[in-house]
């Protein structure tokens, strides 16, 4: 079981808005701003989409987003694309690379 | 443009030790503001950091596995390496070295994957 917390689901149609939840604790999330989120095609390496909790690396589509309240960080997607459908999966690191967190990942069906 | 290659056993016995290497290219693995990581990601299941190391030798474990990893760094070969021991079928995953920002800009980011490699644990 994950310390990070994230559906294993989402669906959405294209041109749709969806957004993915990774839920942590008060001693995880809600206390480091280094969460990350990466998207994962079928047998292709990992890609990351979003840093730091809502930056986006040079070339990410600005589709995608993501923000943080409290123990809970959250990735949309918006204007849902059939290119989107991935597993997505947060990311915690918690600084001087003393630990990271990964949560159990989601599902994204367009 | 910096490149991570996985090598090694790709099946490996119960109970013996699992040993891979990571060898980078297009760059140099001696650089301060990066972490060098090992992750793995079992058939069908979610990724799990496994450990990280920085040039200068200071290395970091998921508590989990901690007993049982050891990570190493060659910087002559600009190369870092994973020893799991004492493997199981539940070691069997696709693992893979990245790049971790562990200071600056992207902090925390694995902004550079190698392609995995599957081991499995099998007699």
């Amino acid at each position: 079981q994950s310390a990070l917390t994230q559906p294993a689901s989402v669906s959405g149609s294209p041109g749709q808005s969806i957004t993915i939840s990774c839920t942590g604790t008060s001693s995880n999330v809600g206390s480091y701003n280094f969460v990350s989120w990466y998207q994962q095609h079928p047998g292709k390496a990992p890609k990351v989409m979003i840093y730091e909790g809502s930056k986006r690396p040079s070339g990410v589509s600005n589709r995608f987003s993501g923000s943080k309240s409290g123990n809970t960080a959250s990735l949309t997607i918006s204007g849902l694309q059939a290119e989107d459908e991935a597993d997505y999966y947060c990311c915690l690191y918690t600084g001087g690379s003393t630990s990271v967190l990964f949560g159990g990942g989601t599902k994204v069906t367009v | 443009q910096l490149q991570l290659q996985e090598s090694g056993p790709g099946l490996v016995k119960p109970s013996e030790t699992l040993s891979l290497t990571c060898t980078v290219s297009g760059g140099s693995i001696s650089n301060s503001n990066y972490y060098w990581a090992w992750i793995r990601q079992p058939p069908g299941k979610g990724l799990e950091w496994i450990g990280s190391i920085h040039y200068r030798g200071s290395t970091y474990s998921n508590p989990s596995l901690k007993s049982r990893v050891a990570i190493s760094v060659d910087t002559s070969r600009n190369q870092f390496s994973l020893n799991l021991n004492l493997v199981t079928a539940a070691d069997t995953a696709v693992y893979s070295c990245a790049r971790l920002k562990g200071y600056g800009d992207q902090e925390g980011a694995f902004d550079i994957w190698g392609q995995g490699t599957l081991v499995t644990v099998s007699s």
